[in-house]
C-alpha cells in the first residue's frame, strides 16, 4: 500500500534557526513528492516537488527538500526560519495510474519562535 | 489560493439536510478534486474528475455526491447519509499532460451540521 508518513506532529524552532519537518513514503514505482503548506483556515499552497534529477530541490519562500532514495525519506528544510513560516505542513505523494490522486500525510504544526 | 474559488467559507447546517458546496476554477484544468481535512489526518480524496460528465470515487465517497457539467465547476453535495460531515472541505484542480502533477487548492469550506 502506499502511504506517506510525518512522524511529528509539532515542530519548534527559534527564529534564526535551520528547520526540518520530516516526511517518508512508500510508493510502488518511482516517487513524485510535494509539500505543501496550509495557514490557518486556509487552502493549500504548493511550496516544491521532486520528480526526477536532483536530490536538492529548491522551492518558494526558501524552503528545500532532500529527496533520499535509500531512506524514502523527502524532508523538508530551512536554513533560517521565520515567524511568518509557522504554518502546518503537508507531505504528498502521487498514486501511479490514479488520476493524479495525491495521498497525502497527517500534517506537521511548525512553530517559529522570535 | 489562485484560480479557485470555493463558497460559501463557512457553511452551517442542520442534521438530516443535503448541502452542495461550491468550486470554481478560471485556470483551465482538467482534472478537479474535492478533499476533506480533519484535525490530525491529513487531506482524504473524497472524489476527483479528470473530464466533463466524468468522475471516480476516491477513498471516502461514501455519502457524498459530485457532478462535472462543465469544466470550470465541480459542485460537491454532503448528503444526510454522510455520518459526520463537519469538516474542513478542500477543491482542487490540475492541468492534464502536466508532468508535474501538482494539484492546486481553493480556499476551503468550512461545514459545520448540527
Amino acid at each position: 500500500a502506499q502511504s506517506v508518513a510525518q512522524p511529528e506532529d509539532q515542530v519548534n524552532v527559534a527564529e534564526g534557526n535551520p528547520l526540518t519537518v520530516k516526511c517518508t513514503y512508500s510508493v510502488s514505482g518511482n516517487p513524485y513528492l510535494f509539500w505543501y503548506v496550509q495557514y490557518p483556515n486556509r487552502g493549500l499552497q504548493f511550496l516544491l516537488k521532486y520528480i526526477t534529477g536532483d536530490n536538492l530541490v529548491k522551492g518558494s519562500y526558501g524552503f528545500e527538500a532532500e529527496f533520499n532514495k535509500s531512506q524514502t525519506s523527502f524532508h523538508l528544510k530551512k536554513p533560517s526560519a521565520l515567524v511568518s513560516d509557522s504554518a502546518l505542513y503537508f507531505c504528498a505523494v502521487r498514486v501511479y495510474n490514479q488520476g493524479g490522486k495525491l495521498i497525502f500525510g497527517q500534517g506537521t504544526e511548525l512553530s517559529v519562535k522570535p | 489560493d489562485g484560480g479557485i474559488t470555493q463558497s460559501p467559507k463557512y457553511l452551517f447546517r442542520k442534521e438530516g439536510q443535503n448541502v452542495t458546496l461550491s468550486c470554481e476554477q478560471n485556470l483551465n484544468h482538467d482534472a478537479m478534486y474535492w478533499y476533506r481535512q480533519d484535525p490530525g489526518q491529513g487531506l482524504r480524496l473524497i472524489y476527483y474528475s479528470q473530464i466533463v460528465n466524468d468522475f471516480q470515487k476516491g477513498d471516502i465517497a461514501e455519502g457524498y455526491s459530485v457532478s462535472r457539467e462543465k469544466k470550470e465547476s465541480f459542485p460537491l453535495t454532503v448528503t444526510s447519509a454522510q455520518k459526520n460531515p463537519t469538516a474542513f472541505y478542500l477543491c482542487a484542480s490540475r492541468l492534464l499532460g502536466d508532468t508535474g502533477y501538482e494539484q492546486y487548492f481553493g480556499p476551503g469550506t468550512r461545514l459545520t451540521v448540527t
